[in-house]
């Protein structure tokens, strides 16, 4: 079991530009959770998908942002056009029925954006 | 709309010394989740409470669940440097006639740090 899977690991990126973040979750996990952290305001729930299907995206911040699940073993979040205000560290996790286990989560991707 | 307030947010401890990391959560849920988070690292699991009542150790940290209370403690016995780090708990959101909403609420987490 690789874990979840997060790519890139880092991104820097200008302003206005687009930001494709992906993640691989774990085999056989039902559920995938976006979550953005800052110190800020901590850790935020963005979307999450049941079995492929977005249940709750009211976390998302603006319609900037967008995220899709393809299929179960694959999710990207886009940021489009990106502000250096969306600059937070990006974690994906996931979840097996039940979630008797909790969250798995993934390594994150820092999102820098100048 | 559940609330998950953790204290304190900040906790500086002697090596040795023992102490209580507190969630208080707004609204009814039997599941609460603890995760430890090493600077610049992921969220690593920790502890799953899934009952009233419910108790959990692993070393020198143990986890407790009061689901009437609404709260959950995550106490540090003769603490040491390596758990320096930053500790979240987290409630699964319930749907108001029961069954999971499938998300977890997470506090602001408590940032330990263990000094010699």
């Amino acid at each position: 079991d690789a874990g979840v899977i997060q790519s890139p690991r880092h991104e820097v990126t200008e302003m206005g530009q687009e930001v494709t973040l992906r993640c691989k979750p774990i085999s056989g996990h039902d559920y995938l959770f976006w979550y953005r952290q800052t110190m800020m305001r901590g850790l935020e729930l963005l979307i999450y998908f049941n079995n492929n299907v977005p249940i709750d995206d009211s976390g998302m911040p603006e319609d900037r942002f967008s995220a899709k699940m393809p299929n179960a073993s694959f999710s990207t979040l886009k940021i489009q056009p990106s502000e250096p205000r969306d600059s937070a560290v990006y974690f994906c996790a996931s979840s097996r029925p039940g979630r008797a286990y909790g969250y798995t989560f993934g390594s994150g991707t820092r999102l820098t954006v100048v | 709309e559940l609330k998950v307030e953790q204290n304190p947010l900040f906790l500086s401890m002697q090596e040795g010394k023992n102490y209580t990391i507190y969630c208080n959560y707004s609204t009814t849920s039997d599941r609460l989740y603890w995760y430890r988070q090493d600077p610049g690292k992921s969220l690593e699991s920790l502890f799953v409470l899934l009952s009233n009542g419910a108790v959990k150790q692993e070393g020198r940290l143990m986890a407790s669940l009061d689901t009437k209370a609404r709260l959950s403690t995550l106490h540090i016995t003769a603490a040491v440097h390596d758990l320096s780090a930053t500790y979240f708990c987290a409630v699964d959101e319930r749907k108001k006639y029961g069954g999971s909403q499938g998300n977890l609420i997470f506090g602001k987490g408590t940032k330990l740090s263990v000094k010699p």
